[in-house]
């Protein structure tokens, strides 16, 4: 499978804590991307890092990535309720085709 | 601008009947792509559309195709159905060029139609 693979599948997390993700890829890419799902729902992107970059932020978003080990981390922080969703990382192998991981699901408790 | 939108938002049918989802993407948006979800494959690529032609494909068999209009909105159709074609099904669009005139990747999705074969 061409899918990326994520960890923890599931986080359980209170209001204020800090929540990382981690996407681990197969591929050479482009581009590494972050979405979050509501429900079931359609996807929001998040943020976008080239392969040319380590470090972006964006808000309480906070992404890394690490083409060496084809490797990237999602960090939000100071987690509300409202970031209760499933996160996807897609990556992007330069066809406009993007290859999604497997998820991670995120429920933040008040 | 108001963002991508798809028909119809749910829809049951039976085995062996075929369906056509609808796509519109963001107004100036040429490129198109439809994505499969489920919960045991999670989120595929189907096929991509830009100016009216296919750019790309996933593995996906025949029964499922699509096409794209002088508008942007695009159709996808699914013959045959079966009951493992029971999913979601997502529609992206994209602009080439962001808003500070760089290239973008960036995706946008709709609420997705979801499928149940029966």
């Amino acid at each position: 499978s061409q899918q990326g693979e994520e960890d923890p599948q599931a986080l359980s997390i209170q209001e204020g804590e800090n929540a990382t993700m981690n996407c681990s890829y197969k591929t050479s890419i482009n581009n590494l991307q972050w979405y979050r799902q509501n429900s079931g729902r359609g996807l929001v992107h998040l943020i976008l890092i080239r392969s040319n970059e380590r470090e972006k932020h964006s808000g309480r978003l906070r992404v890394t990535l690490d083409t060496s080990k084809k490797s990237s981390s999602l960090l939000i922080t100071a987690s509300r309720a409202a970031d209760t969703a499933s996160y996807f990382c897609a990556m992007n192998t330069g066809f406009q085709k993007l290859v999604f991981g497997t998820g991670t699901r995120l429920l933040v408790s008040p | 601008k108001a963002g991508v939108t798809q028909t119809p938002r749910y829809l049951i049918k039976t085995r062996g009947q075929q369906v056509t989802l609808s796509c519109s993407p963001i107004s100036g948006h040429r490129s198109v792509s439809w994505y499969q979800q489920t919960p045991g494959q999670g989120l595929q690529f189907l096929f991509e559309y830009f100016s009216e032609t296919q750019r790309n494909k996933g593995n996906f068999p025949g029964r499922f195709s699509g096409r794209q209009f002088s508008n942007s909105r695009s159709e996808m159709n699914v013959s045959t159905l079966e009951l493992g074609d029971s999913a979601l099904y997502l529609c992206a669009s994209r602009d080439r060029v962001g808003r500070e005139g760089q290239r973008t990747d960036t995706q946008y999705f709709g609420p997705g139609t979801r499928l149940t074969v029966l």
